[in-house]
């Protein structure tokens, strides 16, 4: 059972546009969001996290957006880099039950910004 | 660079055999994560440790077991190996035990002949 889904393999995008990464999940007790990004050969590294209470955050070129009652979430990189080009996880976490620290990972999305 | 220190980096043994993958977290984390990737697959959570006790368990097999000690460096020992089990083994460490951004090391690669 997948509670989190990244439901787009892959996308492609011009530099200096805007990418959107579109992340659903299926388990309510989930109420903290957090992005990462992923280059080949390295570890995933931290973007951006969201608490539920909180329907937006930004951080310089990346946005995150939160609609509770869709269970879904979107990064929003603008503009788009070729730098920015890797693959992108969504996670999840329940701060509030005894799943302590625990993230619930999706598939991940393959972005690629073309010159 | 996360500061996560993970021990080998790339690892080749055979069907039935044992490893053991290594851990150092960042300096002042006291909480160690494992977490697994198979081709084509997300992260798997593995396991928690807290400041040297387990906190949380994922779907971990019987056959693998894990520790952090008293320096905060933690282990994951693999054993009776599969076909199965090649994957990326990726470590990541916080600061406490609460959900918060974790940070990841570069991952062990493991590859069963």
């Amino acid at each position: 059972d997948q509670q989190v889904k990244q439901n787009s393999p892959s996308l492609s995008v011009q530099e200096g546009r805007i990418s959107i990464l579109n992340c659903d999940y299926t388990n309510s007790m989930f109420d903290y969001f957090l992005w990462y990004k992923k280059y080949p050969a390295e570890g995933p590294t931290f973007l951006i996290s969201i608490s539920s209470i909180k329907d937006k955050n930004e951080d310089g070129r990346f946005t995150v957006f939160l609609n509770k009652s869709a269970k879904h979430l979107s990064l929003h990189i603008v503009p788009s880099q070729p730098g920015d080009s890797a693959v992108y996880f969504c996670a999840a976490a329940n701060a509030g039950g005894t799943s302590y620290g625990k993230l619930t990972f999706g598939q991940g999305t393959i972005l690629t910004v073309h010159p | 660079d996360s500061g996560v220190t993970q021990t080998p980096k790339h690892l080749i043994t055979a069907t039935g055999q044992r490893v053991t993958l290594r851990c150092s977290p960042r300096s002042g984390d006291l909480s160690v994560y494992w977490y697994q990737q198979s081709l084509d697959q997300g992260l798997q959570f593995l396991i928690q440790y807290y400041n040297g006790e387990e906190r949380a368990k994922g779907n971990i097999l019987e056959r693998f077991s894990a520790q952090q000690f008293p320096d905060l460096h933690s282990e994951l020992n693999l054993s009776s190996l599969e076909l199965g089990d090649s994957a990326l083994y990726f470590c990541a460490s916080s600061v406490d035990a609460r959900p918060q951004p974790q940070h990841f090391g570069d991952g062990t690669r493991l590859s069963i002949l």
